[in-house]
């Protein structure tokens, strides 16, 4: 019963091609997020949904694209990859409310060769 | 702006002794604060929060913090350490002001704990 679920886990890919990561929470949240976290373990916002409507987008590349077909899914599409944009890409969401912790899925390795 | 630092890249503590992992932030709000812990491959774990009252808040796992709101810090502690404590932790605060309701977390860098036998 895992509460927010990311697929693929691992995901190799070239430069170039085109690519979606899928999030799914069963927690019942509003408030879903996508985070970067680079090699050196750094996280960083990236965008943050509230009930399918977009909340925050940081500075973010536009070849990076959110979706939000319901509240329950955020799913992640990239364009063009490039050598940069490997990392480790995590959803998260939490319920509304300034003192609510986020929820974090296992996270998806994201190697561009 | 919003802000967390942790000082330290890694904390190295022998099993059974205290450890204490140290967070200071900066808001311009009252300051909500979090500790997560992120095990290898894995993602991060809620372990503790602070909202408001008591200053020293208990959390998963045997983990505390301590709310000191003059030095601006929220420190990590453990009484005793065990080797499967190590993991890399990460403080985070969210701004209490306008729109925080819907607000992001700022994240420190994290620090790697490592408890040796």
């Amino acid at each position: 019963d895992t509460a927010v679920s990311q697929t693929p886990k691992y995901l190799v890919t070239q430069m170039g091609n085109d690519k979606s990561i899928k999030c799914e929470q069963n927690l019942g949240h509003d408030t879903m997020y996508w985070y970067k976290q680079d090699s050196k373990k750094f996280l960083k916002i990236m965008f943050s949904y509230n009930n399918k409507e977009l909340i925050i987008n940081e500075t973010v590349p536009n070849r990076f694209s959110p979706k939000s077909p319901d509240k329950a899914h955020l799913n992640l599409h990239i364009n063009s990859l490039e050598l940069g944009d490997s990392a480790v890409y995590f959803c998260a969401s939490r319920p509304t409310g300034v003192n609510t912790e986020a929820f974090f899925g296992q996270g998806t390795r994201l190697t561009v060769v | 702006a919003q802000s967390v630092a942790q000082p330290e890249d890694q904390v190295n503590v022998a099993e059974g002794n205290p450890l204490t992992v140290k967070c200071t932030y900066s808001v311009s709000g009252n300051p909500y604060l979090f500790w997560y812990v992120q095990y290898p491959n894995r993602g991060l774990q809620f372990l503790l929060k602070y909202i408001t009252g008591d200053n020293l808040v208990k959390g998963s796992y045997g983990f505390e913090a301590e709310f000191n709101k003059s030095q601006t810090s929220f420190h990590l502690k453990k009484p005793s350490a065990l080797v499967s404590d190590s993991a890399l932790y990460f403080c985070a605060v969210r701004d209490g002001g306008r729109g925080s309701t819907l607000g992001r977390l700022y994240f420190g860098r994290g620090t790697q704990l490592t408890v040796w036998p």
